[in-house]
């Protein structure tokens, strides 16, 4: 199975920073990665695909990079609304898909 | 207007069963692989078991193998999921989700996630 390791675990930050966040696949993904965001409560939500592929409706302040095994989700100038727990997905391997364990984006 | 809404869930004892459904709209259902993805209170998202367009070919996470079962029935539009002998570690809001295909290789295969349902819990406890 390909393991997906998302570091830090929580981050901490204020209202206009520039945060980033590193997904670790343990071995090759090509860019067959996505990110989603889930809010408390909520169903997560697609964010990115393809490792850098705006899904429709996103702001652009999200981008993201990567190929191979090293990721970053990078949020641009953070929103009240982005504060939130984020993860990683690989889908090179459909069984199984894998996750990271989540980054919690939390306000500083 | 694209949606999932799961339906089923609730309390059962271990070594019980429960069916878990999903009703779509909004897309052509017959067009995309589905699957369920579970995420225990507190903590991460674990993939469950996914469904091809045709329901030909399925897959599930080691840990559920031999006691769930994911069917489809496309003129329907639904997607369930057949729990069996259920353990405390199934306890988790189970989300059903649109697949979206990908090609690698030039094959066909079930790639990211794009729409999610709202979740249905199921709690297993005495």
């Amino acid at each position: 199975d390909i393991q997906m390791t998302q570091s830090p675990s929580t981050l901490s930050a204020s209202v206009g920073d520039s945060v980033t966040i590193t997904c670790r696949a343990s071995q090759r993904i090509s860019n067959w990665l996505a990110w989603y965001q889930q809010k408390p409560g909520k169903p997560p939500k697609l964010l990115i695909y393809k490792a850098s592929t705006l899904e429709t409706g996103v702001p652009s302040r999200f981008s993201g990079s990567g190929s191979g095994t090293e990721f970053t989700l990078t949020i641009s100038s953070l929103q009240p609304d982005d504060f939130a727990t984020y993860y990683c997905q690989q889908y090179k391997d459909y069984s199984p898909w894998t996750f990271g364990q989540g980054t919690k984006v939390e306000i500083k | 207007e694209v949606q999932l809404v799961e339906s089923g869930g609730g309390l059962v004892q271990p070594g019980g069963s429960l069916r878990v459904s999903c009703a779509a709209s909004g897309f052509t259902f017959s067009h995309n692989w589905m699957s369920w993805v579970r995420q225990a209170p507190g903590k991460g998202l674990e993939w469950v078991a996914n469904i091809k367009q045709d329901g030909t070919q399925t897959n599930y996470v080691d840990s559920v193998k031999g006691r769930f079962t994911i069917s489809r029935d496309n003129a329907l539009n639904s997607v369930s999921l057949q729990m069996t002998n259920l353990r405390a570690e199934d306890t988790a809001v189970y989300y059903c989700v649109r697949v979206w295909s990908i090609t690698i290789y030039g094959m066909i295969i079930p790639g990211f996630m794009d729409v999610w349902g709202k979740g249905t819990t199921v709690t297993v406890s005495s």
